[in-house]
C-alpha cells in the first residue's frame, strides 16, 4: 500500500499566519492527491483535488502544490474558521490511503 | 444538493454481523461510484471499500477484505456495507461518500455523509 506521511502532526498558529502542511508519498502518485478538512464532530470536506485544483466555494487562501512525491497544503492567511484537522489522500492506487492528519489549532 | 444519510450503526458483540445503509439523494445515483470510509475514535481516516457506478468493480482495504461486502441498490438509491466477523478494532464512525466520478480508478470521495457509529464490544 502507498503510505502517506503528513507533517507536522499538530500545529499551533495565529490568525493571519501563513501555514504549510506537508504530505509525502512512499512512491510516485502522479498528481492524484486530495486534501480534506475535518472539524470536530463533522464529516470531512474536500478542499483540493489533483494536487492544486480548488473545490468550488473553497476560499482562495487555500492552495496546493507538489514537488516530486512531496505535497503541500498552504493556507496563506489563517482565519479562525480554518482551525481543524487536515488530511491528504492519494487515489493513484488501491487501497486508497490517507495521511495521519495534521491538527491545526490556535497559538 | 447532494445528501448522504448513513444508518444502521449500533453496539454489537465481537464476531457478530451488522449492515450499514446510506440513503442518497440530490444526484443521479447510478452514475457515481461510492465509498465507505471509517474513523476510529480519536483517530484518522481509513478508507474501507468502494464500488463502481455499475457495481462491476469492488475494492476493499486489506483489514476488511473477506469480512465486509459493499453493495448498492440503484432502485432505492442506497449504498450498503454488510459487515461480518466484527472485531473490537472495527469500532469507528463509518462514513459513506460519493465519488467524483464513476470509479474505475483515479477518483476520490467528493461528498460525505455525517456518519454512523459502530461500536464492537463485549
Amino acid at each position: 500500500a502507498i503510505r502517506m506521511t503528513q507533517s507536522p502532526s499538530s500545529l499551533s498558529a495565529s490568525t493571519g499566519d501563513r501555514v504549510n502542511i506537508t504530505c509525502r508519498a512512499s512512491q510516485d502518485i502522479n498528481h492524484y492527491l486530495a486534501w480534506y478538512q475535518q472539524k470536530p464532530g463533522k464529516a470531512p470536506k474536500l478542499l483540493i483535488y489533483t494536487v492544486s485544483t480548488l473545490v468550488s466555494g473553497v476560499p482562495s487562501r487555500f492552495s496546493g502544490s507538489a514537488s516530486g512525491t512531496d505535497f503541500t497544503l498552504t493556507i496563506s492567511c489563517l482565519q479562525s474558521e480554518d482551525l481543524a484537522t487536515y488530511y491528504c489522500q492519494q487515489y493513484y492506487g488501491y487501497p486508497i490511503t490517507f495521511g495521519q492528519g495534521t491538527r491545526l489549532d490556535t497559538k | 444538493q447532494v445528501k448522504l444519510v448513513e444508518s444502521g450503526g449500533g453496539v454489537v458483540q465481537p464476531g457478530t454481523s451488522l449492515r450499514l445503509s446510506c440513503a442518497a439523494s440530490g444526484f443521479s445515483f447510478s452514475s457515481y461510484a461510492l465509498h465507505w470510509v471509517r474513523q476510529a475514535p480519536g483517530k484518522g481516516l481509513e478508507w474501507v471499500a468502494d464500488i463502481s457506478y455499475d457495481a462491476r468493480n469492488e475494492y476493499y482495504a486489506d483489514s476488511v477484505r473477506g469480512r465486509f461486502t459493499i453493495s448498492r441498490d440503484d432502485f432505492k438509491n442506497t449504498l450498503y456495507l454488510q459487515m461480518s466477523g466484527l472485531r473490537v478494532e472495527d469500532t469507528a464512525v463509518y462514513y459513506c461518500a460519493r465519488d467524483e466520478g464513476g470509479g474505475y480508478g483515479y477518483s476520490y470521495p467528493e461528498y460525505w455523509g455525517q456518519g454512523t457509529l459502530v461500536t464492537v464490544s463485549s
